[in-house]
């Protein structure tokens, strides 16, 4: 039982190259997110997910964006890397909406942007 | 705008002794507030949760005490470990917004011999 898998967990990109941050969960659990932490900062949320299908911006979502066509996948996409989106990014997982059971997150991917 | 504030950005605590780490807040919709723990190169994990309908809630050596009128929460363990020597940070959410959680900036804690 893996968990929250989220890959890769370190790339350096090229300002206005385009990648895809991968996190994958085995829990089948509905509702999964994205959150960025910058350094001294808590975590920010960029997009989320209650289900397949169905996805919905957070309160950082410019120059991202996201797909949810199975449980199981819940991949980020840079669409032109920009300095401003170095950070660590968590994906993060929750069977459903009760209060009760807190999020899962994975390890974070590093991406730094120069 | 940061509506979930950890003001101490550090605290060093001697093994042994209580670690209290404070947050507050300041959206009265917040209704469910929790304690994640994060060491270096992993994700935040979950160390404990308190609904707006209770003042304290209890596991182990982890408290949460939550303050409501005074919009502020706070996390005791005791007695500090070594171990607990990580970053904490606080999250609060409000029902009905599909759990996503607001996190404060964090404090490291360092538990000393």
């Amino acid at each position: 039982n893996a968990g929250v898998t989220q890959t890769p967990k370190f790339r350096i990109l090229k300002i206005g190259q385009s990648m895809t941050l991968q996190c994958a969960q085995d829990m089948n659990h509905n509702y999964m997110y994205w959150y960025r932490q910058d350094p001294g900062m808590g975590l920010k949320l960029i997009y989320y997910s209650v289900g397949a299908g169905i996805t919905d911006k957070g309160e950082v979502p410019n120059g991202y964006n996201v797909s949810r066509s199975t449980t199981e996948d819940f991949p980020l996409r840079l669409e032109l890397a920009a300095p401003s989106q170095t950070s660590v990014y968590f994906c993060a997982t929750k069977p459903n909406s009760s209060p009760n059971q807190p999020q899962h997150f994975g390890d974070g991917t590093r991406l730094s942007i120069l | 705008d940061q509506q979930v504030k950890q003001n101490s950005p550090s605290l060093s605590v001697q093994e042994g002794r209580i670690s209290i780490l404070n947050c507050d807040y300041t959206n009265s919709m917040f209704d469910y507030f929790l304690w994640y723990k994060k060491y270096p190169a992993e994700g935040p994990t979950f160390l404990i949760s308190i609904s707006s309908i209770k003042d304290k809630n209890e596991d182990g050596r982890f408290t949460v005490f939550l303050n409501k009128s005074a919009k502020h929460l706070s996390l005791h363990i005791v007695p500090s470990q070594p171990g607990d020597s990580a970053v904490y940070f606080c999250a609060a959410s409000e029902t009905g917004t599909a759990s996503k959680l607001t996190f404060g900036t964090g404090t490291r804690l360092q538990v000393t011999l």
